[in-house]
């Protein structure tokens, strides 16, 4: 079974500062990675998926970077801003098509 | 497109009730998914279809649990009886397979509170 673990649980940083959330995932044989990132009571808006033949994926100030043998990707959010508290979840999808979630990332950036 | 449509977006039911959560997907989409989120545990998958059809409904929690897609345009999630524990979001999803990266495409959830 595909296991996903989110480091940190949770990230308090400054305005300005860059952010660095951690996703690993146990069985390589994955599709794709996706980052998603979700406001409390609210629902999912996907911000980048990686295929599995991708190294990295940007959108703006977003970059994520995947390194499918080791089980590793990492997003990477450049001059952090209050806009950008949420929480973050990184899912991979299996074999199987099934899409399974890390328990996420949840970022507060202080003004 | 208007993306999956989920109705209702709030339902609050007393224990006991019988509860129905729909979903529209993607107009061409054929794979559908079902989630559900909790504090406890996260997003789980509970069941999903291709071309209408249950492919795998392993995380179906109980038999109290239902669900079933009629025609591609329209999916239910049924709960009878509901229990307290229920209480959690429901997210609706829908994908293509021809768009090979296998992308899902989520709607805004149906939060379910049991009293």
């Amino acid at each position: 079974k595909q296991e996903v673990t989110q480091i940190p649980a949770a990230l308090s940083v400054p305005e300005g500062e860059n952010l660095v959330l951690n996703c690993s995932f146990t069985d390589s044989a994955i599709y794709n990675l996706q980052w998603f990132r979700q406001d409390p009571g609210k629902g999912l808006t996907s911000l980048l998926l990686i295929q599995s033949s991708q190294r990295e994926q940007t959108s703006g100030r977003l970059n994520a970077s995947l390194d499918k043998s080791s089980g590793r990707s990492t997003l990477y959010i450049a001059a952090s801003q209050p806009g950008d508290s949420a929480t973050y979840l990184c899912a991979v999808t299996t074999n199987d098509y099934k899409l399974s979630f890390g328990a996420g990332t949840t970022v507060t950036v202080r003004a | 497109d208007a993306g999956v449509i989920q109705s209702p977006r709030h339902e609050v039911t007393e224990m006991g009730q019988e509860v129905t959560l729909r979903c529209k997907p993607i107009s061409g989409h054929d794979y559908l998914f079902w989630y559900r989120q909790t504090m406890m545990r996260g997003l789980e998958l509970l069941i999903y279809f291709n071309n209408n059809v249950p492919i795998d409904d392993s995380g179906m929690p109980e038999d109290r649990f239902s669900a079933k897609m009629p025609n591609a345009s329209f999916s239910t999630l049924k709960i009878q009886p509901s229990e307290p524990r229920d209480s959690a979001v429901y997210f609706c999803a829908s994908s293509f397979s021809w768009q090979r990266n296998y992308e899902q495409y989520f709607g805004p959830g149906t939060r379910l509170t049991v009293t």
